[in-house]
This record gives C-alpha cells, sequence and structure tokens, in this order.
C-alpha cells in the first residue's frame, strides 16, 4: 500500500479566502484524486487529477472553485477558493494501486468562519 | 448517477456479538470495497472483490459480492470495541468510470463492552 501525506491536517479559515492542501505519495502513481466528506456524510468525488493535464471535475464540481494542479506522479494540490462555511468538510485525497484499490490520506478538516 | 444504498445507517451492539451490514446498487459494480473510517482519519481499506460471488475473509471479517453485482455485505463476527468507526463500502463501475469510486452512506458501528 501506498503512504500518503496530506497538509495541512487541519485549518479554520475566513470566508473569501483560499486555501490549497498538498497531497504527497511516496510512490509514483498514475491515478490520484479528490474527495469531499461533508460533516456526517460520506465521500464524494471532487475531480481526478491527471497528470500533465487538467483535472477531470464530477458534476457539481468546477475548475474556479476547486482548481487542482498535479506537477507529478507523487504530488498533488488542492485548492478551495472563495471559501464560505458551506465549504467546511473534510478533503481527502487518494491514490490507486495496480489492484484498482484506492488507498486515502488522512484528511484536511477544513472549517469556514 | 450511481447511488449505494448501505443499511442500517447505524447499530450499537454488545461485544462479543457478530454483526451484519450490505450496501445495494441499481446498477452494476466490477469491483466492491469495504472501508474503515475513525475519527480523525481517513478511511482504511478492509476487504476488496473483484468478481461476483467472491467471498473474502480477513480476520473477522467476511465480505461476498453479490451474484447480481449489484449488492455487497459485510460480516464482522466476535466484535470488539475497536471495531468501533463507520464502514463504508464503496463500488468500481469500472469502464469510462474507471476508477471513481461511489460510496455508500456508511455504517455507525458502537460497541459497548
Amino acid at each position: 500500500s501506498a503512504v500518503i501525506s496530506q497538509k495541512p491536517s487541519r485549518d479554520i479559515c475566513q470566508r473569501g479566502t483560499s486555501l490549497t492542501i498538498q497531497c504527497q505519495v511516496d510512490s509514483q502513481v498514475t491515478m490520484m484524486f479528490w474527495y469531499r466528506q461533508q460533516p456526517g456524510q460520506s465521500l464524494t468525488l471532487i475531480a481526478t487529477a491527471n497528470q500533465g493535464s487538467e483535472a477531470t471535475y464530477e458534476s457539481g464540481f468546477v475548475i474556479d472553485k476547486f482548481p487542482i494542479s498535479r506537477p507529478n506522479l507523487t504530488f498533488s494540490t488542492l485548492t478551495v477558493s472563495n471559501m464560505s462555511p458551506e465549504d467546511s468538510s473534510i478533503y481527502l485525497c487518494s491514490v490507486q494501486g495496480s489492484t484498482n484499490i484506492q488507498y486515502f490520506g488522512a484528511g484536511t478538516r477544513l472549517s469556514v468562519l | 448517477g450511481q447511488q449505494l444504498n448501505q443499511s442500517p445507517q447505524s447499530m450499537f451492539i454488545q461485544e462479543g456479538e457478530d454483526v451484519s451490514m450490505n450496501c445495494t446498487s441499481s446498477s452494476i459494480f466490477n469491483t466492491w470495497l469495504w472501508y474503515k473510517q475513525e475519527p480523525g482519519e481517513g478511511p482504511v481499506l478492509l476487504i476488496a472483490l473483484y468478481k461476483a460471488g467472491e467471498l473474502t475473509s480477513n480476520g473477522r471479517l467476511t465480505a461476498q459480492f453479490g451474484i447480481t453485482r449489484k449488492d455487497s455485505f459485510l460480516n464482522i463476527s466476535a466484535s470488539i470495541p475497536s471495531d468501533v468507526g463507520i464502514y463504508f463500502c464503496a463500488g468500481d463501475a469500472g469502464g469510462t468510470s474507471y476508477g471513481k469510486l461511489t460510496f455508500g452512506q456508511g455504517t455507525i458501528l458502537t460497541v459497548h463492552p
């Protein structure tokens, strides 16, 4: 399994500001994903982070709000832009191994005031 | 989009009891995954299922991939206090949706000593 490090682990932000979350993997992986987990809810896929090209966003999520970078096969960032209290969630990155299994980071717990 | 219906939503059991939870879908999945999430952590993979009818065990945990490919169940035998957490099923439909996991709503498990 892969070791995934996410930073920051938690943050409290003011509305209207932006936060960039980093995801670092200890090995090269083809597929990386970003999920949102709203309070008391399940996980919802935001986008697939593609290395060398634009991310692929799921319905309901747009690049202007959640810009994603994937500069190489071990690193990705997710930015939550122009935050509002509704953006308060846990944001998780995951990577897919060779056997179609996804491994998750510990998540970033975001509170927006 | 695809939805997974997971039940029960929560369970309160005594230590030593067996637990069963399941997920159903209106559409077919090629892979079923079961995860456990504890407070402050990301989901951790428990069992992965790849073929219809497959029955797989991991210690006290047993999971099955339904014959119709539209359902899966997870059993925990002889529960212990450290089994406490939220259990999620997740499905991968494959094809153009390869790698994009759909998650169930989660089952919150509480074990009383």
